[in-house]
């Protein structure tokens, strides 16, 4: 079962719009990331907040975490062509494992 | 993706064969990992190993069994391969310490059973 869900599951957007992605959660967790996946490749790691955090920046992400909705969005700012990608939250709970959603398809047209 | 190498890439079979896939890694990472991704969903975690002689079964290890042969060595094996073990599978390492939580994860293997 999964434990992460993204909402929307795909967006289409124009460059250099904003893209938002949101993932909700259903038990508690120790931390929670969001990984990238390029069509058929590997998953790269973009960015990991804790619990006890509430927003972090890394670059043109922004990512906010709220324990109370368990939910946690991935901001990209002044999106790009090679921005597109699906995009995994992945939460780790006591037993630090990881738990994947199921991903949300970002399409950004030049 | 070069830290962590995953062989083959690509393969086909035949229902009832014998299969193995390799994962190896240069990171020094104790933690690895095994994960099948089905078109359209997440990851799922198949059995990781937190070291050498630590072995654990993820949420889908039916069908499937794991080796690890080293610290920088975890195989994956379908006994007897079915049509709907066909999916795309990486592998992934972590470390120890405050870092643990991140994973490194290979290009994958996209296996096709017929």
């Amino acid at each position: 079962s999964q434990q992460g869900e993204e909402d929307p599951q795909a967006l289409s957007i124009q460059e250099g719009e904003n893209a938002t992605m949101n993932c909700s959660y259903k038990t508690s967790i120790n931390n929670l990331q969001w990984y990238r996946q390029n069509s058929g490749r590997g998953l790269v790691h973009l960015i990991l907040i804790r619990s006890n955090e509430r927003e972090k920046h890394s670059g043109r992400l922004r990512v906010t975490l709220d324990t109370s909705k368990k939910s946690s969005s991935l901001l990209i700012t002044a999106s790009r062509a090679a921005d597109t990608a699906s995009y995994f939250c992945a939460t780790a709970g006591s037993a630090r494992q990881l738990t994947f959603g199921s991903g949300t398809q970002l399409t950004v047209l030049p | 993706d070069a830290d962590v190498t995953q062989t083959p890439r690509n393969r086909i079979t035949k229902t009832g064969k014998r299969i193995m896939l390799e994962c190896s890694q240069t990171k020094g990472h104790d933690r690895m990992y095994w994960y099948r991704q089905d078109p359209g969903l997440g990851l799922r975690l198949i059995y990781y190993s937190f070291d050498v002689k630590d072995i654990n079964k993820g949420e889908i290890s039916d069908g499937y069994s794991v080796s690890r042969q080293a610290q920088a060595k975890f195989s994956l094996s379908l006994e007897s391969a079915i049509p709907n073990q066909t999916a795309l599978y990486f592998c992934a390492t972590s470390d120890l310490g405050p870092g643990a939580d991140t994973q490194y994860f290979g290009p994958g293997t996209r296996l096709t059973v017929l």
